[in-house]
């Protein structure tokens, strides 16, 4: 069935260095992924998005890698800061607007 | 400031009370939708409104009740719930009800059924 999981529920990573956050879906006619990230006391909030037809998407200090061969998604967090500690979500639309959001991984960044 | 508000916040009621839970978007969307959250699980859909029609009920039992008087309000009544109710309520908003549209959250009603 229709599933979007995360490899690991926490993170943690030192202040200034990267973050890779991976998540793992099932369906193979997803054609449009979005990452959101969730701050205590907070709903998510939309960080980045990317259609099927694309491998890669950059924004501010994020990059969001496609691969479809292995149904792979990642969200890479450039010179990690204390503002990024957050839960993240990545969520798939397979067509119509439900969208299915995965189990979450929590980032800690260390002083 | 999301763009969409929720009310109250937090919220504690008895399995026998009735409540409801406020959500009000001022993003000039036109399909709203309820989410729950519950620890360590993903976020559920409950219920998608577009223009105030009601165009999604995912299974959800009778004791939830949503309404949705305009494009810009959503509403979500309860009443008889059980403790297994107890979660993190969400509202959402995007711009239209199609495809490959982001959604735009609130910052949730914590609710404790007691």
């Amino acid at each position: 069935g229709e599933s979007v999981g995360l490899h690991l529920p926490t993170l943690s990573v030192q202040e200034g260095d990267n973050s890779i956050i991976n998540c793992a879906y099932s369906n193979s006619a997803s054609d449009y992924f979005i990452w959101y990230k969730q701050e205590s006391g907070k709903g998510p909030q939309f960080i980045i998005d990317i259609r099927s037809n694309m491998d890669k998407r950059q924004g501010q200090r994020v990059t969001v890698l496609l691969n479809k061969t292995v149904k792979h998604l990642s969200l890479q967090i450039a010179a990690t800061q204390p503002g990024d500690s957050a839960v993240y979500f990545c969520a798939e639309n397979t067509g119509g607007f439900k969208t299915i959001f995965g189990a979450g991984t929590r980032l800690f960044v260390k002083a | 400031e999301t763009g969409v508000t929720q009310t109250p916040r937090h919220l504690v009621m008895g399995m026998t009370n009735k409540k409801s839970l406020k959500c009000e978007q001022h993003l000039g969307h036109n399909a709203m939708y309820w989410y729950k959250q519950s620890a360590k699980k993903p976020l559920e859909l409950m219920f998608v409104y577009s223009l105030e029609e009601r165009v999604e009920n995912n299974s959800v039992p009778s004791r939830f009740s949503p309404e949705c008087p305009n494009s810009s309000h959503l509403f979500l009544h309860l009443h008889t719930l059980q403790p297994e109710d107890s979660a993190l309520y969400l509202c959402a908003s995007s711009q239209f009800l199609i495809t490959n549209e982001k959604l735009f959250f609130g910052s949730g009603t914590q609710l404790s059924v007691l």
